[in-house]
């Protein structure tokens, strides 16, 4: 079964520092997409960042130059980075896994993992 | 960056037909995926490349897309279709290429 769980969300301070993890079962992280997406108290979706299969990796521009999506294959999971944290960053972050079919949809997400920024 | 649009919120009595639009600029020349999310729970995909379903999604979901508008359809709505639905597209060309629409309310009267 295709699975993904998402882990390492917490409380945190202004300006701390956190690594989520994604681990994949049932599927290769290395052959489908993959993203983060989180969702603010009371919010919708946001887009967070996004793997393609080959590595290259793209950022929402609330996040760029201070989260950083890498992948381990060996251990079948995926990381987001999450340094310089503010208080907006507090939301619950989902690991989301691109489809099979090349539509571009994420068919397979995990329950997510808070992260709360407060001082 | 590309833009959807959805409306906040949307009622419909059980065993009647509810309809959740998605706007966005020529959007019928993309192909439009939605998600389902209960309270509390993950979002679920219901309808990917605008009217097709996931194994274990029920015929009751379909969907639709032309122009400016694609439209999410559940007809004899349930109790347990109330939820939280967004569309989300995908823009091939920008550097933000995941993009997801604001979300709509489904309430069952």
């Amino acid at each position: 079964e295709v699975q993904v769980a998402e882990s390492g969300g917490g409380l945190i301070q202004p300006g701390g520092s956190l690594r989520l993890s994604c681990a994949a079962s049932g599927f290769s992280v290395r052959d489908n997409y993959m993203s983060w997406v989180r969702q603010a108290p009371g919010k919708g979706l946001e887009w967070v960042s996004l793997m393609y299969t080959g590595g290259s990796t793209y950022y929402a521009d609330s996040v760029k130059g201070r989260f950083m999506m890498s992948r381990v294959s060996s251990k079948n999971t995926l990381f987001l980075q999450m340094d310089s944290l503010r208080a907006d960053d507090t939301a619950v972050y989902y690991c989301a896994r691109g489809d099979d079919r090349g539509v571009k949809a994420f068919d397979t997400w995990g329950q997510g993992t808070v992260v709360t920024v407060i001082s | 960056s590309y833009v959807l649009t959805q409306a906040p919120s949307v009622s419909v009595a059980p065993g009647q037909t509810g309809r959740i639009t998605c706007g966005g600029s020529d959007i019928g020349s993309s192909g439009v995926h939605w998600y389902q999310q209960r309270p509390g729970q993950a979002p679920v995909l219901v309808v990917y490349a605008d009217g097709d379903r996931p194994s274990g999604i029920p015929e009751r979901f379909s969907g639709s897309n032309s122009g400016n508008t694609a439209t999410l359809t559940i007809t004899k709505v349930e109790a347990g279709d109330e939820a939280d639905y967004y569309c989300q597209v995908w823009d091939s060309s920008s550097d933000y290429p995941v993009v997801f629409g604001g979300g709509t309310k489904l309430t069952v009267l």
